[in-house]
């Protein structure tokens, strides 16, 4: 049974330019979330994505959109891209009320 | 509001030293409560939890107690091995969240054991 997966690995880009990072749930979750993790600091929560809708949205600005497609995979994507937002950007999936369970994440560099 | 303090690392320990990493909580109600680990270039994996009061989480020699009248999950382990070597976040998800999982992270607590 394989677990969340993510694509790609790590990513480098530059100021202004835009990112879609991938993201597969474990087999039988519906639900996908997305978590920004600065070095050395705990992930910080962006959005969740429900029957290909978002339901909640953390404090990040409209820069950072998703999408979830009808086998549950989902995309995050930042426009114009900031040296701040270097940092993992975590999927995490769930099906009801279980435990949320994470992929090992993209690693992003904007230079 | 929803927040998680976690005792500041690094916490650089002999093998086979007793672990306590700290982890206090505010909530409103009463929410789940996590431990997390994270290895080196990986993502996060889930150590062990409790959804209620004097619930008690274990998992590979870890066990942390869910303490309503001081607000806190502590982690403990008896004895740690150098393949513990890692970063401990705590978590929690709010009560009365049903269809929301935005979880709430500490800072995370770097563990080092040394052979």
């Amino acid at each position: 049974d394989a677990g969340v997966t993510q694509s790609p690995t790590h990513l480098i880009k530059t100021r202004g330019q835009q990112v879609t990072l991938r993201c597969s749930p474990k087999s039988g979750h519906d639900t996908v979330s997305w978590y920004q993790q600065a070095l050395g600091q705990g992930p910080q929560f962006i959005f969740q994505y429900y029957e290909e809708e978002e339901r909640q949205r953390g404090n990040f600005p409209d820069r950072f959109s998703g999408h979830q497609f009808p086998n549950y995979s989902s995309e995050l994507n930042v426009n114009a891209l900031l040296l701040g937002d270097s940092a993992l950007y975590l999927c995490a999936s769930v099906r009801g009320e279980e435990t949320q369970y994470f992929g090992p994440g993209t690693r992003l560099l904007v230079l | 509001g929803n927040s998680v303090t976690q005792m500041e690392g690094p916490v650089t320990l002999s093998e086979e030293a007793f672990l306590t990493i700290n982890c206090t909580y505010t909530a409103t109600g009463y929410p789940s409560l996590f431990w997390y680990v994270q290895y080196p270039g990986e993502g996060l994996q889930l150590l062990l939890k409790a959804t209620k009061a004097d619930d008690k989480g274990s998992n590979k020699g870890f066990e942390a107690t869910y303490r309503k009248e001081t607000t806190s999950f502590h982690l403990e382990k008896g004895s740690v091995q150098v393949s513990d070597s890692a970063v401990y976040f705590c978590a929690l998800k709010p009560r009365g969240t049903s269809g929301t999982y935005k979880y709430i992270f500490g800072t995370g607590t770097r563990l080092k054991v040394l052979a």
